[in-house]
């Protein structure tokens, strides 16, 4: 079945290092991609999608790049903030026509000032 | 405008009891979702209504729980018979249009059940 699996943290970064969370999947056909953030006592929240190979989806200084031929998806930030502090969560829309979302098990990024 | 909201915010139960959780999406939003957040398991679907039915209850664990939406909206989650392993947070989330692949989901804040 489909799947998602990204790198364990927690991450630990001083400000304005170089972020990479990794995101790898598994699925039948040509699921959209997308990358959620929890921020703390909030509650989920879109950050940024892509619905097909090659297409980059961006948002507050974060990126990532649906890459089919390496089933990946990593989300990128070029120079982290105390406030990008969070719970990051890829995700699929999987093989289902419902909509339903497959998630990963969440990588907790700190930065510290 | 008005979000995804859930009630209560906080639930502590004792085992065996039973619990209903309440959510109330996206005045509108036709799809509405149900999601547990727990340790070692991370996010995991339960079920998915499509108006007021529900077309995929895959990820309902046991036959101890179940769901209702009525009026194409506000939607309970219950919990018979409550196991300490059920201690988690629920998330409901809500989406304007049935099944479709690029349509953003929009989540509430969650309600976090502790079985004693």
């Amino acid at each position: 079945g489909d799947s998602v699996t990204q790198m364990e943290g927690p991450v630990t970064l001083s400000e304005e290092a170089f972020l990479t969370i990794n995101c790898t999947y598994t699925a039948t056909g040509y699921p959209s991609l997308f990358w959620y953030v929890q921020y703390p006592g909030e509650g989920l929240q879109l950050l940024l999608k892509a619905t097909k190979a090659d297409d980059k989806g961006s948002n507050k200084g974060f990126e990532a790049t649906y890459r089919k031929e390496t089933t990946s998806f990593h989300l990128e930030k070029g120079s982290v903030q105390v406030s990008d502090s969070a719970v990051y969560f890829c995700a699929l829309h999987g093989s289902s026509n419902t909509g339903k979302l497959i998630f990963g098990q969440g990588t907790t990024l700190q930065v510290k000032p | 405008g008005a979000g995804v909201s859930q009630s209560p915010s906080n639930k502590v139960t004792e085992k065996g009891k039973d619990v209903e959780l309440r959510c109330d999406p996206i005045s509108g939003h036709t799809a509405l979702y149900w999601y547990r957040q727990s340790l070692g398991q991370g996010l995991e679907f339960l079920i998915y209504f499509q108006g007021n039915s529900a077309p995929d209850k895959s990820g309902l664990p046991s036959d101890r729980f179940s769901a209702e939406r009525t009026g194409g909206s506000v939607s309970t989650l219950t919990i018979q018979r409550t196991q300490q392993e059920d201690s988690a947070v629920y998330l409901c989330a809500s989406s304007p249009v049935a099944g479709g692949k690029w349509n953003e989901q929009f989540f509430g804040p969650g309600t976090r059940l502790t079985v004693l």
